[in-house]
This record gives structure tokens, sequence and C-alpha cells, in this order.
């Protein structure tokens, strides 16, 4: 089963970008719908946006439409997640998350596997 | 955008069941996926596709599926199951949205 291992926790000022990665082992990366979750201290999960690396185009929450970027490097069987004009409101973990999309008779999209997290923190 | 809805809480004592509900006008159309997380680990997928069990998960918990509500439902509750359920949703653009939570409780 795959496995996703996530990069350390930052500290970042506000207005800057940070940018969060995800590598994954042990199984198809390409096929696989990767999704960033994140949850504000005592919050809940907060869906971010999704990409799977063999179509290669992400889709995005419309909460951060402008100001997230999902890319991977299927080289490396790597996730990243960019999020720049950082505000004190963004300090929560930021999870990678990978699992399927698709259709049977409905069209389904769900999460299996998740990273352990990362912790974001942004203050001056 | 669409939104889910689950009660903040729900307490149940050891050996009963306990039934965490999550509301939403989409979810007719759309399936329904269950994640359990507890304090400081990442979630964990506990039922898919609105009652699909994933390898590993105990028989004790379970999905439905009724209209606009489906209902996540643990039989026989242990003390560790004590943790945050979230109910997530799907729809065909691949725009996902996550219920506010329910902190199920042990008593």
């Amino acid at each position: 089963q795959v496995q996703l291992v996530q990069s350390g926790a930052e500290v970042k000022k506000p207005g800057s970008s940070v940018k969060v990665s995800c590598k994954a082992s042990g199984g198809t990366f390409s096929s696989y719908a990767i999704s960033w979750v994140r949850q504000a201290p005592g919050q809940g999960l907060e869906w971010m946006g999704g990409i799977i690396p063999i179509f290669g185009t992400a889709n995005y929450a419309q909460k951060f439409q402008g100001r997230v970027t999902i890319t991977t490097d299927e080289s490396t069987s790597t996730a990243y997640m960019e999020l720049s004009s950082l505000r004190s409101e963004d300090t929560a973990v930021y999870f990678c998350s990978s699992g399927y999309s698709g259709y049977d008779d409905t069209y389904y999209y769900y999460m299996d596997v998740w990273g352990k997290g990362t912790t974001v923190t942004v203050s001056s | 955008s669409y939104e889910l809805t689950q009660p903040p809480s729900v307490s149940v004592s050891p050996g009963q069941t306990a039934r965490i509900t999550c509301s939403g006008d989409a979810l007719p159309k759309q399936y329904a996926y269950w994640y359990q997380q507890k304090p400081g680990q990442a979630p964990v997928l506990v039922i898919y596709k609105d009652s699909e069990r994933p390898s590993g998960i105990p028989e004790r918990f379970s999905g439905s599926s009724s209209g606009t509500t489906v209902t996540l439902t643990i039989s026989g509750v242990q003390a560790e199951d004590e943790a945050d359920y979230y109910c997530q949703s799907a729809d065909s653009s691949g725009t996902v949205v996550f219920g506010g939570g329910t902190k199920l409780t042990v008593l």
C-alpha cells in the first residue's frame, strides 16, 4: 500500500509563501487522486484541492482559487502544495492524501491513505 | 458549493450503538465517505461509497444512506472509538466537501 511522507514544519511571515511536499512510495503514484486537506487548530477538515498526476490538471476549492498551486513530479513520486499570500488564518496542519477518483454508477472521490501532516505557522 | 451538516457531538456508553448522521441536499446523487480522526493523528477512512468498509476496519463500523442523510453506525462501541468523525462527499467536477465533524464521546 502507498505510504506518504510529508516535509517538515514551517514558520512563515505574513505575505510570504509556503511549499509543502508529499513523497509517495509503495504504489502507482500517477494513477492516484492526490488531495491536500488542512486543519486549523481546534477546527475541522478543509479540502484545498486535488490532482491526478496522470491527468496533470489540478482542481481547487473556490476558497483557495488564485492562492494555492498543486503540482506533482512523477519522476520522484512527489506532490507539492504551494500557498501564497499567507495570513495568520492559514496557520494549520496541512495533510496530503492519496485515494481514488472515477465512476461506477456514480462519481466517486475519496482518500484512503494520509500523510502525518505538516504544521505551518504564520506569524510576524 | 454545497454543505454537509453533522451534529457537533454524540455520546454513548460502551457496548451501545452510536449513530452519526450527515445531511446534504446533494447526497441522493453522490457517495458519502467517513473518516475517523483521533487527537494529533491523521484521519483514517472507515467507510467509502456509502457503506463499504476498507480492509482492516472492524465490522462494528457500518454506513447507510437514505435520501439526503447518510449515517455512520458503530455497533458495540468501544473506548478506542472515541474520536472525531467526518463525512465527505464530492461532486462530478471533483470538488470535495467535508462535514463539520462530530465528536464521539464514550461515557
